[in-house]
């Protein structure tokens, strides 16, 4: 099994709700990532856990809350977003930080 | 400073031309390099990277990438485009074992 899924696809969420997105991984990696991507840019990095520790946090804005409940999964938190914040947020493993990353199908979410 | 640079936002070949997309980098200390895919809303995927032996490296789909130190350069080619390659092309470096950085990407366009 060499993917990392990624849910839900799409997300549409208003400016006061609580939502969550969700990544899993079964390939043994021991880093899992956090990126966001807007439209025609590259990704930019948001959060990594290596061995489920939370090891960068690129300034992030505190809306954006992850968290890694074991090896295989990641969660990033989402609330009181804003508009800007719409984005495809992709997740991503290697098997060791900094390693070649293989990359989730992505979530496309809208903030409204 | 440590950076990598997409020469070219946007290159246009005919179907069954060469394809050339070139990626330089910036680094005091040897860098692992990668070449990412990305189509439409879609997630990245690897095509091909190099860490350290044989500095040409084979990928998936035909292409290949030459590292040349001397030059801080990772160009990516395809000795012939197929219409299945027009997609968004990155170029990322880890170095040093820190985080990933991404290049701004290149848009392959093929005509028929």
């Amino acid at each position: 099994d060499t993917e990392v899924t990624q849910t839900p696809k799409h997300l549409v969420m208003g400016m006061t709700n609580k939502k969550s997105l969700k990544c899993e991984q079964h390939m043994g990696h021991r880093a899992m990532y956090w990126y966001k991507q807007k439209a025609k840019k590259p990704p930019e990095l948001m959060f990594v856990y290596s061995y489920e520790k939370l090891s960068i946090n690129e300034s992030v804005p505190s809306r954006f809350s992850p968290e890694c409940p074991n090896s295989s999964l990641l969660n990033l938190h989402l609330h009181a977003l804003q508009p800007e914040d719409s984005a495809l947020y992709l997740c991503a493993s290697s098997q060791e930080f900094s390693w070649e990353a293989f990359f989730g199908q992505g979530t496309r979410l809208t903030v409204v | 400073a440590q950076s990598v640079t997409q020469l070219g936002s946007h290159v246009s070949v005919s179907e069954g031309a060469l394809v050339l997309l070139r990626c330089n980098y910036s680094s005091s200390v040897p860098p692992y390099l990668f070449w990412y895919v990305q189509y439409p809303n879609q997630g990245l995927q690897l095509l091909l990277k190099y860490t350290t032996g044989a500095t040409l490296v084979k990928g998936i789909n035909g292409f290949e990438a030459e590292f040349k130190k001397s030059e801080t350069s990772f160009h990516l080619t395809k000795p012939s485009a197929h219409m299945s390659d027009a997609a968004e092309y990155f170029c990322a470096v880890s170095f040093n074992n820190n985080d990933m950085r991404f290049g701004a990407g290149t848009r392959l366009t093929v005509k028929p």
